[in-house]
């Protein structure tokens, strides 16, 4: 099965840059999404890696490490609009659903 | 990109009531859907997984007969939770996969509380 886990809080300041982790467990791999959930909301693509190494989307940066079951999401020049829930998921043995890590809600303080 | 609507977004019940939440895809068919359930400040969990012409598959712990799915059409797929209490509040949503490898689109969600 798979097991995820990322802190489940985080804040940081308008301007900054945050590294929100995300640590994975799984008995296969097919990859790993970022997605950004704000308050009674649907979730929303952020990012897709496959490969280890750091893809770069704008202000959303993401890293993934296979050998070590990580990843990060780097957000940079945070803006107040950025305070969310970001979900790391990685799709099940069959491709088709995800599964989901707990969250990690971040406040970005003025 | 592909969209997929839900309906109601928000829903107010009494407790032993039903109510029917609708998942469509607007511009694409799904043979497949998936539900979700989202309790406050909790990440996404599923619930089940819809499949078009043939029984629903339910995850560990979900009740069959208390979430009743029906994946009626290659665009429609409808979740009824059946006698409702406080404890099913909770935001459902439902995800379709896209054409795209592990692609996925996901509903708005409807926030359901039951009084």
């Amino acid at each position: 099965g798979q097991n995820i886990d990322q802190p489940t809080e985080m804040t940081a300041t308008e301007g900054a840059i945050v590294q929100i982790n995300c640590t994975y467990q799984t008995s296969g791999f097919n990859g790993l999404f970022w997605y950004q959930q704000h308050a009674g909301e649907a979730p929303t693509f952020l990012s897709y890696n496959v490969l280890d190494g750091l893809e770069e989307k704008g202000r959303f940066s993401s890293f993934l490490s296979r050998s070590k079951g990580y990843s990060y999401l780097l957000l940079k020049e945070l803006q107040m609009k950025d305070s969310a829930s970001y979900l790391c998921a990685v799709p099940d043995n069959y491709g088709q659903n995800f599964v989901f890590g707990p969250g990690t809600r971040l406040s970005v303080l003025p | 990109g592909a969209v997929v609507s839900q309906h109601p977004s928000r829903v107010i019940c009494k407790s032993g009531t039903s109510v029917k939440i609708e998942c469509r895809s607007l511009d694409f068919q799904a043979t497949t859907m998936f539900w979700y359930r989202q309790f406050p400040k909790k990440s996404l969990m599923l619930m089940a997984t819809s499949n078009e012409g043939s029984k629903a598959t339910y995850e560990q712990g979900v009740e069959k007969d208390k979430f009743l799915i029906n994946h009626a059409s290659l665009t429609l797929s409808t979740l009824t939770v059946t006698s409702a209490h406080p404890e099913d509040s909770s935001f459902y949503i439902c995800s379709a996969p896209g054409t795209g490898e592990y692609e996925q689109y996901f509903g708005p969600g409807t926030r359901l509380t039951v009084t």
